[in-house]
């Protein structure tokens, strides 16, 4: 059983639609997140929940809105593609961001292809 | 930003050892050390976690002097497989510890 799963590996879509991506941990884990990697291999966070409450919220167009329906889950719905939207979504997962010694583990992410 | 600083790049051949080594002069007392490996078009993956000293696993090595401004990753015997990008990433109770530098990108050649 994969650890992090997200879903779709792939998603090919025009400007100014509006889509989401799902994200499952069955590791047990308090804490979620999303991170976008550009083209530049820049992994950035951009959102976290931890037990449901959102966490972290980096700076990032409204547009975005993280949702975790439980602590298993966090899904990423987006707004209005924009082109400078595509880009590799990765969700992640670990015990508790507030201990010291935390663990990332991570899905093998959505490539997002705005056209 | 991140907390860290590494080489954008190295070069090995296979059976080599390689060391990369992360500068995080800023640590602070409470902080872990944690190194991340990413291939092409798959997530960062574990490798290792220390505080202090010398730990060491199945995958690698990590020596981290007594001061903590600094740690090494040692990957013993590298084969063409370990050509990857490697996080090293600092942090505690805080956010900095899921912050990504750019990490070193390692390339080994047969």
């Amino acid at each position: 059983d994969t650890a992090v799963s997200q879903t779709p590996k792939y998603l090919v879509t025009q400007m100014g639609n509006d889509k989401s991506i799902k994200c499952e941990q069955n590791l047990g884990h308090d804490t979620m997140y999303w991170y976008k990697q550009d083209s530049k291999k820049f992994l950035k966070i951009m959102f976290s929940y931890n037990n449901k409450e959102l966490i972290i919220n980096e700076t990032v167009p409204n547009r975005f809105s993280p949702k975790s329906p439980d602590k298993a889950h966090l899904n990423l719905h987006i707004n209005s593609l924009e082109l400078g939207d595509s880009a590799v979504y990765f969700c992640a997962s670990s015990q508790d961001i507030w201990q010291a010694n935390e663990k990332l583990f991570f899905g093998s992410g959505t490539q997002l292809s705005v056209l | 930003l991140a907390k860290t600083t590494q080489p954008i790049s190295m070069d090995s051949y296979e059976g080599q050892e390689v060391n990369i080594t992360c500068s995080h002069n800023n640590i602070a007392t409470n902080d872990y050390i944690t190194w991340y490996q990413q291939f092409p078009s798959q997530g960062p993956r574990f490798i290792i976690q220390g505080y202090k000293t010398k730990v060491t696993n199945e995958v690698a090595s990590l020596f981290i002097p007594a001061d903590r401004k600094s740690s090494t990753l040692s990957l013993p015997r590298v084969s063409l497989s370990d050509t990857a990008v490697y996080y090293c990433l600092v942090g505690a109770g805080n956010t900095d510890k899921l912050i990504f530098g750019t990490g070193t990108r390692l390339q080994v050649f047969p």
